[in-house]
């Protein structure tokens, strides 16, 4: 069954440096996400990305965060100077279309700011 | 904007006992509605969803939930739960017209022996 892959499991990162979360879609989607879970917090919703655009954004997702499908598998989150605040789990999802079709999810990345 | 409350943070059950896991939201637009469930060390995995007709919704592994619009929830239900239904649930609402979902805190549930 496929299925959403992402890598690293587990990131550490020293505050202030860039990070970049990576993510594999499913081959046939069309629509990607990524989300965050505060430890003891809601998932929140970051972003979402279609035909190569972002065509939804939080208020989370502010200059610091970028997203990039830099070829036809990859989809990834780069955060380009880390805060404490930061420290979360990070997921991605990929669905076929938006609205009311499922979001399939990634196991996730823990990301701690030291 | 969309909220959605899931009341209870734990729900300690006894196996082969029901559980009724507790979601309200709300929103000014249209929404669809949907369970998640998340094993240790796992993904989000989708329970059931919620988009038109039939209130009464069935999903994977003998989970149910029901609509109600004038109580605005979308409660879930299992009539018996197995030692392996032990995770967390996430209630999650998405627009009609958006991609995004807003999901609740989560309610985890430990079935006990």
């Amino acid at each position: 069954e496929p299925e959403v892959t992402q890598t690293p499991s587990h990131q550490v990162t020293q505050m202030g440096q860039e990070v970049i979360l990576r993510c594999v879609p499913i081959s046939n989607h069309l629509y990607f996400y990524w989300y965050r879970q505060i430890l003891g917090q809601k998932v929140e919703f970051l972003v979402s990305f279609y035909n190569n655009e972002i065509s939804e954004k939080s208020e989370i997702f502010d200059d610091q965060f970028s997203v990039e499908r830099p070829d036809g598998s990859n989809f990834t989150l780069k955060i380009r100077s880390t805060k404490l605040e930061d420290s979360a789990m990070y997921f991605c999802a990929s669905s076929e279309g938006s609205g009311y079709n499922e979001q399939f999810f990634g196991p996730g990345t823990r990301l701690t700011v030291l | 904007a969309q909220s959605v409350t899931q009341l209870d943070s734990q729900v300690p059950v006894f196996e082969e006992a029901p559980v009724e896991l507790r979601c309200n939201y709300s929103s000014s637009v249209s929404v669809y509605l949907f369970w998640y469930v998340q094993y240790p060390n796992q993904g989000l995995q989708l329970l059931l969803k919620y988009l038109s007709g039939s209130t009464l919704v069935k999903g994977i592994n003998g989970f149910e939930a029901e609509f109600n619009k004038s109580q605005t929830s979308f409660h879930l239900r299992k009539p018996s739960v197995h030692i392996s239904d032990t995770a967390e649930y996430f209630c999650a609402v998405g627009k009609a017209a958006g991609n995004k979902l807003t999901f609740g805190g989560g309610t985890r549930v430990l079935v006990k022996p």
